[in-house]
């Protein structure tokens, strides 16, 4: 059964950092992309970065550019989101998702927020 | 990139059906969209891809029968036939866009739909 565990939420005052994890089991791992998806309290979707399986390629939206950084440990079968400057906009809960698009599994998300 | 438009909400009694509306913005009636679904509390459920052909390989693990989808134009439906209960959630439309550093994935606003 394929899983993925996210964890690493919590609050954070803006202008701070966290790391994200997420673990994956009941798959081989290192054969796929994975992605961080968001999604706001009430709002909708928000994809955030994307990682291709050996880390060769690398894709972030607009909003975190520059402030956010995927990455991957094949051995350890778990993909991980470093988030620094974090601002009140980046509020959110956010999903690990396996898969080149379509993302065809998700994790429960883990919920960061961002406040004073 | 392409804009995905969808209604905020959608209604339909016990047993009925209901089409629920991806609409993708002009200059992209070739795109393929990606249907999800998340349950009220969890994480998204990969439904499926869909094309101007329809169906674009399978469905996500679990999806029962009574999910379909068809393309046309701009436009990419789900169909949910004999609704049940717990088909009430949020749909959510993706759709992912270029390469190298233009790869972007989009998302619509989500579709409520209630079970009457």
């Amino acid at each position: 059964e394929v899983q993925l565990v996210e964890s690493g939420g919590g609050l954070v005052k803006p202008g701070g950092s966290l790391r994200l994890s997420c673990a994956a089991s009941g798959f081989t791992f290192s054969s796929y992309s994975m992605n961080w998806v968001r999604q706001a309290p009430g709002k909708g979707l928000e994809w955030v970065s994307s990682i291709s399986s050996s880390s060769s390629y690398i894709y972030y939206a607009d909003s975190v550019k520059g402030r956010f950084t995927i990455s991957r440990d094949n051995a350890k079968n778990s993909l991980y989101l470093q988030m620094n400057s974090l601002r009140a906009e980046d509020t959110a809960v956010y999903y690990c998702a396996r898969g080149d698009w379509p993302a065809d599994y998700w994790g429960q998300g883990t919920l960061v927020t961002v406040s004073s | 990139q392409p804009v995905l438009t969808q209604p905020p909400s959608a209604s339909a009694s016990l047993g009925a059906s209901v089409t629920l509306t991806c609409t993708l913005s002009s200059g992209y009636s070739n795109y393929k969209v990606d249907w999800y679904q998340q349950r009220p509390g969890k994480g998204p459920r990969f439904v499926m891809r869909v094309g101007t052909g329809g169906i674009v390989g399978s469905k996500g693990d679990g999806i029962p029968d009574r999910f379909s989808v068809l393309g046309s134009g701009l436009n990419r439906y789900l169909t949910i036939k004999n609704i049940q209960e717990e088909d009430e959630s949020d749909y959510h439309c993706g759709a992912d866009h270029g390469s190298g550093s233009n790869f972007v994935v989009v998302f619509g606003g989500g579709t409520k739909l209630t079970v009457l």
